[in-house]
């Protein structure tokens, strides 16, 4: 399976502000993944980044708070855009494996805004 | 849409015993792939074991193991000879062979404990 990292591991922020999350891979991958898990909670999927495509977002997501960039084939961030308390979460990046059947996690990243 | 249950939100089990954890699904399709995913308390999600729904035979993964039954949507997994080391979230999760569709859908987890 790729090795995936993510970018920074936790981070306490301020109501309002924005936060860039990094996603990086080891390998190329097509498709890449973000998920939100509220605290105690599932995983939520945030959006799809293919390379040289518009991210495909889920209901209840939208690019003006939740901008994500796939520059190339190993690398995406997401960006969590005027915070407020309730954007406290685990944010998750996952890859495909070559056979486009089994999805990998990175790392995570622990977001708190007060 | 799909639809994953895990009705189990904590188990318990004791070092070495074997405790099995339920997850029940909901699908019209007839080709899709489930997997088992653990989230110890370093938040890394792992997979543990997956199987794709053609498959007859359960999945088997050193002490972890499936138990699939198609016909009734149910997709369990059983640990054997537990260890200090299996305490963590489990997710079941089921994603459609539909190519193109590459949607994961989670279950709420289970929390197993696992004692001394």
């Amino acid at each position: 399976s790729a090795v995936i990292s993510q970018k920074p591991s936790r981070d306490i922020c301020q109501r309002g502000t924005s936060l860039t999350i990094q996603c990086q891979v080891d390998s190329q991958v097509t498709m890449m993944f973000w998920y939100r898990q509220q605290p105690g909670q599932s995983l939520t999927l945030i959006a799809t980044a293919n390379q040289g495509s518009e991210a495909t977002y889920e209901s209840g997501f939208v690019i003006d708070k939740f901008p994500i960039s796939r520059p190339n084939l190993t690398f995406s961030t997401l960006t969590v855009s005027n915070m407020s308390p309730e954007d406290s979460s685990i944010y998750l990046c996952s890859v495909e494996d070559v056979t486009g059947e089994t999805q990998y996690f990175g790392p995570g990243t622990r977001l708190l805004v007060l | 849409a799909q639809t994953v249950t895990q009705s189990q939100p904590e188990m318990s089990v004791q070092e070495a015993e074997t405790v099995t954890l339920s997850c029940t699904y909901d699908t019209s399709e007839s080709d899709y792939y489930l997997f088992w995913y653990k989230q110890p308390p370093s938040r890394q999600m792992i997979l543990v074991i997956r199987q794709e729904a053609y498959k007859q035979q359960n999945a088997t993964e050193n002490r972890f193991s499936v138990n699939f039954q198609k016909a009734a949507k149910s997709f369990s997994l059983k640990i054997s000879d537990s260890q200090l080391g299996d305490a963590a979230m489990y997710f079941c999760a089921y994603r459609s062979a539909v190519s193109g569709y590459s949607t994961l859908t989670f279950g709420k987890g289970t929390m197993l404990l696992v004692s001394p």
